[in-house]
C-alpha cells in the first residue's frame, strides 16, 4: 500500500510568485485535504477534495486555490506570495463514505520559504 | 466553532517516566477524536483515535478515552521511551480536523 506523497520537498519564491504543491494520495482514498502549519502551531485546514470538487473550505483568502485529477491527485497553488505563506504545507488522504470516513493520513509535506 | 485545547509545553521527562498530555474539545456534533505526532522535519503520523463516547484508542503503549461528559481526550503512557520524543497534536475530526498547538515532549536518558 502506498502512502500520501507530497512533491517538491522543499521550496522557495519570493514576494509576489506563485506556487504549485503536489500530493498523490493512499491507495484506495478519494478524498484529499490540505493543511497549513506555521513554525510551531498545528495544522490549519485550507480546504478539501472530494469528486474532484471542493468540499469545505477554511479561513484561507481565495488565492489559495486548489484542484483534484480523476486518479485522486491533487495540487494547491497559491498566488501573489505574502510572507506569512512561509509554512510547512500538509497534504492529506481519506476514504469518505466508509467506516474510515474521518481518518485522515498525512503525507511528509512540502516546506514552503517566502522571500 | 469547533476547537481543542491541549496542555502546554514543552514536558521533558526521564525515559521510563509516566506520561499525561490533556486535550479537552469543544464541537457541535459528535466528532471523531484523534493523537497525531510528528518527529522532527516530519509530516504527521496517526498514533491513535476514537470514534464514539467511552471508545479507548491504543497504539504503541499510548492510550487515550473518549470521555463526552468532560469533553476530554488524554493521551497517556505508562513508560516512555527517547525515541517518544516529538510533538503530539490532539485534533477532532467533522469532515475537516481541527488541530490544538501542539504539545512538545522531551524524554531523556
Amino acid at each position: 500500500e502506498t502512502g500520501v506523497t507530497q512533491s517538491p520537498t522543499h521550496l522557495i519564491k519570493t514576494r509576489g510568485q506563485q506556487v504549485t504543491l503536489r500530493c498523490s494520495s493512499q491507495s484506495g482514498h478519494n478524498t484529499v485535504s490540505w493543511y497549513q502549519q506555521a513554525l510551531g502551531q498545528g495544522p490549519q485546514f485550507i480546504f478539501q477534495y472530494y469528486r474532484e470538487e471542493e468540499n469545505g473550505r477554511g479561513n484561507f483568502p481565495p488565492r489559495f486555490s486548489g484542484l483534484q485529477f480523476p486518479n485522486y491527485s491533487s495540487e494547491l497553488n497559491v498566488n501573489a506570495l505574502e510572507l506569512d505563506d512561509s509554512a510547512l504545507y500538509l497534504c492529506a488522504s481519506s476514504s469518505y463514505g466508509t467506516s474510515e470516513t474521518d481518518t485522515q493520513y498525512f503525507g511528509p509535506g512540502t516546506r514552503l520559504t517566502v522571500l | 466553532g469547533d476547537s481543542v485545547t491541549q496542555m502546554e509545553g514543552p514536558v521533558t521527562l526521564s525515559e521510563e517516566a509516566f506520561l499525561t498530555i490533556n486535550c479537552t474539545y469543544t464541537a457541535t456534533g459528535y466528532p471523531s477524536l484523534f493523537w497525531y505526532v510528528q518527529y522532527p522535519g516530519e509530516g504527521l503520523q496517526l498514533l491513535l483515535k476514537a470514534t464514539k463516547a467511552d471508545d479507548k484508542g491504543s497504539n504503541k503503549g499510548f492510550e487515550a478515552t473518549y470521555r463526552k461528559e468532560t469533553t476530554s481526550f488524554h493521551l497517556e503512557k505508562g513508560s516512555v521511551q527517547v525515541s517518544d520524543s516529538a510533538v503530539y497534536f490532539c485534533a477532532l475530526s467533522l469532515y475537516k480536523l481541527s488541530f490544538g498547538a501542539g504539545t512538545t515532549v522531551t524524554v531523556r536518558a
